[in-house]
């Protein structure tokens, strides 16, 4: 079965400079969350989308947006960025935005800021 | 808000059985999820309950009590490759997972 994509799979950056992550949904899925996760720490909700529109913002930094498209496929950009942004990001997705959908985690970009 | 709380490790030996406890506080809750994440790795879900009771998908069972909020992982003949992770995580109103803050799971030979 298809899981979610993710791209870049490993990305180093310097302090203050931007990248993008995108995320590409299991087909029929049109919910996408993002999620950051630290070393040693559980996955931290950022930011969801559900039919191209923004659904729900948790502790996204106002350095980050992102977006949802036509296709259903989202990406993450990620300005001026500092150290502590290191960390894994996650996309999942779901049918769906009842609390009851089922949320399926891509492979993860692991960003390293230097 | 939501919070949950587990514990933060765990060791069992191969063959063996191991339960998993997860308490939660939130508000507009809707249900209780488990994943599985390996070092590095996707988390990887297991296990959803919305309502009471107990949920079983063949070596893995999760249980839920809305009235504790309370619910539990429970593993049973334990392999060496289930070794790793493993995170409760509640939904709600908000759609977006809540998760605890994981309990590593050692399991020896």
């Amino acid at each position: 079965a298809a899981g979610v994509i993710q791209s870049p799979r490993h990305l180093i950056k310097e302090k203050r400079e931007t990248a993008t992550l995108k995320c590409y949904p299991i087909p029929r899925h049109d919910t996408v969350y993002w999620y950051q996760q630290g070393p040693g720490q559980d996955p931290q909700f950022l930011i969801s989308f559900y039919e191209k529109m923004q659904s729900d913002k948790g502790s996204i930094p106002d350095r980050f947006s992102a977006q949802q498209f036509s296709d259903y496929h989202s990406e993450l950009n990620m300005s001026s960025l500092e150290l502590g942004d290191s960390a894994l990001y996650f996309c999942a997705s779901s049918k769906g935005t009842s609390g009851t959908d089922t949320q399926y985690f891509g492979p993860g970009t692991r960003l390293t800021v230097l | 808000g939501q919070s949950l709380e587990q514990p933060s490790e765990v060791t069992a030996v191969e063959g063996a059985i191991v339960q998993i406890n997860c308490t939660y506080q939130t508000s507009g809750f809707y249900g209780l999820s488990w994943y599985q994440q390996h070092d590095g790795g996707a988390p990887t879900f297991l296990s959803y309950n919305a309502l009471d009771g107990l949920e079983e998908t063949g070596r893995f069972s999760s249980f839920l009590s809305r009235s504790d909020s309370y619910g539990y992982l429970l593993l049973q003949e334990l392999q060496m490759k289930d070794s790793a992770s493993y995170f409760c995580a509640a939904s709600g109103s908000a759609r977006q997972l809540t998760f605890g803050s994981g309990t590593q799971l050692t399991v020896l030979p």
